[in-house]
């Protein structure tokens, strides 16, 4: 099973508002990815947690903050966003983040900031 | 200066031939490629990968081609399908003496395939 699973599928809010995507993989991986993505261009790094530690942040500003609670999981609050963030958010995971490992992506999030 | 431009390159194709999609890759210290596929709507969708210590490798009706002479990268599709219509994205990675780099996008080519 090589199933990485995201929710919400669709997320609409306000610039005031507080919101958390989800991410949950069951392939024992240790390495899990936050992308965002925008139209018609390719997936763009965030972070990287490693063995649940976050190992790289992609000079992302703070008003997105990453949490990884165990190792299926992980998970992005959003806060203050500028309409601007609006993209597809992706979730990936593999192996290891250290070595030559598949990423395998979630379906991603849709979000819209108005 | 950043592109601007909102136009993925495509290759369009009829149903039943065979496509080739290219990438060329800048860094040479890129060691590991993978190709992804990407339909409207969805997360890219793992295809095929290779080492660099290969120039082929042959999957389910994919192929990819590695040629780091030139730094180039191909994906062939036998006999494309309207399933296979979707963007693909090439990715590398590199091996920076025991530090891993973060896998890099290309920016993607469009494939339509014609019934």
């Amino acid at each position: 099973d090589t199933e990485v699973t995201q929710t919400p599928k669709h997320l609409v809010m306000g610039m005031t508002n507080k919101k958390s995507l989800k991410c949950e993989q069951h392939m024992g991986h240790r390495a899990m990815y936050w992308y965002k993505q925008k139209a018609k261009k390719p997936p763009e790094l965030m972070f990287v947690y490693s063995y649940e530690k976050l190992s790289i942040n992609e000079s992302v500003p703070s008003r997105f903050s990453p949490e990884c609670p165990n190792s299926s999981l992980l998970n992005l609050h959003l806060h203050a966003l500028q309409p601007e963030d609006s993209a597809l958010y992706l979730c990936a995971s593999s192996q290891d983040s250290q070595f030559q490992e598949t990423q395998y992506f979630g379906p991603g999030t849709r979000l819209l900031v108005l | 200066g950043e592109n601007v431009g909102l136009h993925l390159p495509t290759l369009s194709v009829q149903e039943g031939d065979n496509s080739i999609i290219n990438c060329a890759y800048s860094n040479s210290a890129s060691d590991y490629f993978i190709w992804y596929k990407q339909e409207s709507g969805k997360g890219p969708q793992f295809i095929i990968d290779i080492r660099s210590n290969m120039d082929k490798r042959q999957g389910q009706r994919v192929t990819v081609l590695l040629n780091k002479t030139v730094k180039h990268l191909s994906l062939q599709i036998a006999a494309t399908q309207p399933g296979d219509s979707a963007v693909y994205f090439c990715a590398e990675k590199a091996d920076y003496g025991g530090s891993q780099g973060n896998l890099i996008f290309g920016k993607g080519t469009k494939l339509s395939v014609k019934p």
